[in-house]
C-alpha cells in the first residue's frame, strides 16, 4: 500500500483481556518497528524484524508482550492479560533496508486504553 | 547507546516570527538524525533527515535543520512560522555504526505558534 497501516484504530479493553494489533507496512519492505508512545511523552522502542525475523526485541516491557510477522509482511503485536500501564499508543513503522539512510514510514497508531 | 534531548517542552512564538525548537544527541560514532511532526490523534509525520553531506538540510513545510558536529545539536528551524505548524515536534536519532537499527527519539517539544 502506500503508506503503513495499523488497525483497529482505537481499542479498548478491560483488565486481564489480552489483545492483537495489526500493522500492515508499506510493500515491499523490510525492516518493521514497533514503538509503545505513552500520552504525552516520546515513542520508546519495543521490537525490531528483518523480513521473518525478530532480530531485537529488547524494549518489550514484560514477557506478557509478543510480537510476530511470520511472512515478512503483516505484523502482530499481542499483549496478553492487559494492566493499565499498558495504555498507550502502539506505533508501526517500515523502511526498506535497515532504517538509518532508507528512513522510517510510521502508520497512525493504535490507541490502547485499559479500563 | 544512543540517546536525545529536547530540552524545551513547550515553544511559544507569533506568528511570522522565526522559530528554532532545539535538540542534542548522542552517539558513539556518527548519526543519522530525523525531525517528525505529529498532530494530535495522529501518528509521526518525516519533516528532515540528515546522513551526510551539507550541514544544513531542508525538508518538508519550509522546515529546515543545522546539523552541528561540535555541539551535537540538530535544531529544527523555520524562517517564518504558521499558526498550522502548531504541533508536537520530536527528534530522533539513529548510531551509524552501532547495532542497532531503530530510532531513538526525544521527548518532544510542543510548538505553539500564536496568531
Amino acid at each position: 500500500g502506500a503508506g503503513v497501516s495499523q488497525s483497529p484504530r482505537y481499542k479498548v479493553a478491560k483488565r486481564g483481556q489480552d489483545v492483537a494489533l495489526r500493522c500492515d507496512p508499506i510493500s515491499g519492505h523490510v525492516s518493521l518497528f514497533w514503538y509503545q508512545q505513552a500520552l504525552g511523552q516520546g515513542p520508546e522502542f519495543l521490537t525490531y524484524f528483518q523480513n521473518e525475523a525478530q532480530l531485537d526485541k529488547s524494549g518489550l516491557p514484560s514477557d506478557r508482550f509478543f510480537a510476530e510477522r511470520p511472512e515478512g509482511s503483516v505484523s502482530t503485536l499481542k499483549i496478553q492479560r492487559t494492566q493499565q500501564e499498558d495504555s498507550a499508543v502502539y506505533l508501526c513503522a517500515s523502511s526498506s533496508g535497515q532504517g538509518g539512510s532508507y528512513g522510517y514510514t510510521f502508520g497512525s497508531g493504535t490507541r490502547l486504553t485499559v479500563v | 547507546a544512543q540517546s536525545v534531548a529536547q530540552p524545551e517542552d513547550q515553544v511559544n512564538v507569533a506568528e511570522g516570527n522565526p522559530l528554532t525548537v532545539k535538540c542534542t544527541y548522542s552517539v558513539s560514532g556518527n548519526p543519522y538524525l530525523f525531525w517528525y511532526v505529529q498532530y494530535p490523534n495522529r501518528g509521526l509525520q518525516f519533516l528532515l533527515k540528515y546522513i551526510t553531506g551539507d550541514n544544513l538540510v531542508k525538508g518538508s513545510y519550509g522546515f529546515e535543520a543545522e546539523f552541528n558536529k561540535s555541539q551535537t545539536s540538530f535544531h529544527l528551524k523555520k524562517p517564518s512560522a504558521l499558526v498550522s505548524d502548531s504541533a508536537l515536534y520530536f527528534c530522533a536519532v539513529r548510531d551509524m555504526g552501532g547495532s542497532a537499527r531503530q530510532l531513538t527519539f526525544g521527548s518532544g517539544t510542543q510548538l505553539t505558534v500564536l496568531p
